[in-house]
């Protein structure tokens, strides 16, 4: 059970990023969580994002923040990117026994 | 209002013991699996293991299996985190974080000690 994340990501000021984590191979069906580290910050969890897509954002998560997916690939969708936007971004999934990490996005705001 | 709280930064020499902890509350602190994620200057997040309060079932990832011990205290609603000897490679920021009610996905994280270990 492995979820890829693309190293780094960067948009403008006050556009859409889209970010992506793509289980392996016979896990689409799994739930997974994304979470965010801001510099000098502990992460943030931001939601869950299950494979229909429905996505449950934890508490005080702006509108701005979004979830989907299509097929093995979850998606995080930040809208009207903000300064303080500029993070990590993790996404998680688990297993019986097992939490797996991807390796984060870098998130530039230009 | 769910927290955890950490216990404060520790520098410490090759070869000490450490424990440090992470206390849970505004919510029934047995009833959610807790663990523990290692996070290295510069690097992603590390899941190091998880235990059940209500039973002590504890799983270690196979990185840290036998390095690292994990135990909680449900009288004082605590996880904790050891170490019997210490290597200047744990140096390391230490996040404890509950799981959702029935699943292991992460919704509440701790604010991190940091561990240094240096002769």
């Amino acid at each position: 059970l492995v979820l890829t994340q693309s190293p780094s990501a960067s948009a403008s000021l006050g556009a859409s990023v889209k970010l992506t984590c793509t289980l392996s191979g016979g896990h689409s069906s799994y739930a997974i969580a994304w979470h965010q580290r801001q510099p000098e910050k502990g992460p943030r969890f931001l939601m869950r994002l299950n494979s229909e897509g429905s996505h449950t954002k934890g508490d005080g998560i702006p509108d701005r923040f979004s979830g989907s997916n299509s097929g093995a690939e979850c998606y995080l969708t930040i809208s009207s990117l903000q300064s303080e936007d500029e993070a990590d971004y993790f996404c998680q999934t688990w297993d019986t026994g097992i939490q797996v990490f991807g390796g984060g996005t870098r998130l530039t705001v230009l | 209002e769910v927290q955890l709280v950490q216990s404060g930064a520790e520098v410490k020499k090759p070869g000490d013991s450490l424990k440090i902890s992470c206390k849970g509350s505004g919510y029934t602190f047995t009833s959610y699996w807790i663990g523990w994620v290692r996070q290295m200057p510069g690097k992603g997040l590390e899941w190091m293991g998880i235990i059940y309060p209500s039973d002590s079932d504890t799983r270690y990832s196979p990185s840290f299996q036998g390095q690292v011990t994990i135990s909680a205290d449900r009288s004082t609603s605590t996880a904790y985190l050891q170490w019997s000897s210490l290597k200047a490679s744990d140096s390391a920021l230490y996040y404890c974080a509950r799981s959702i009610e029935g699943e292991l996905l992460i919704d509440y994280w701790g604010q991190g000690t940091l561990v240094t270990v240096s002769s």
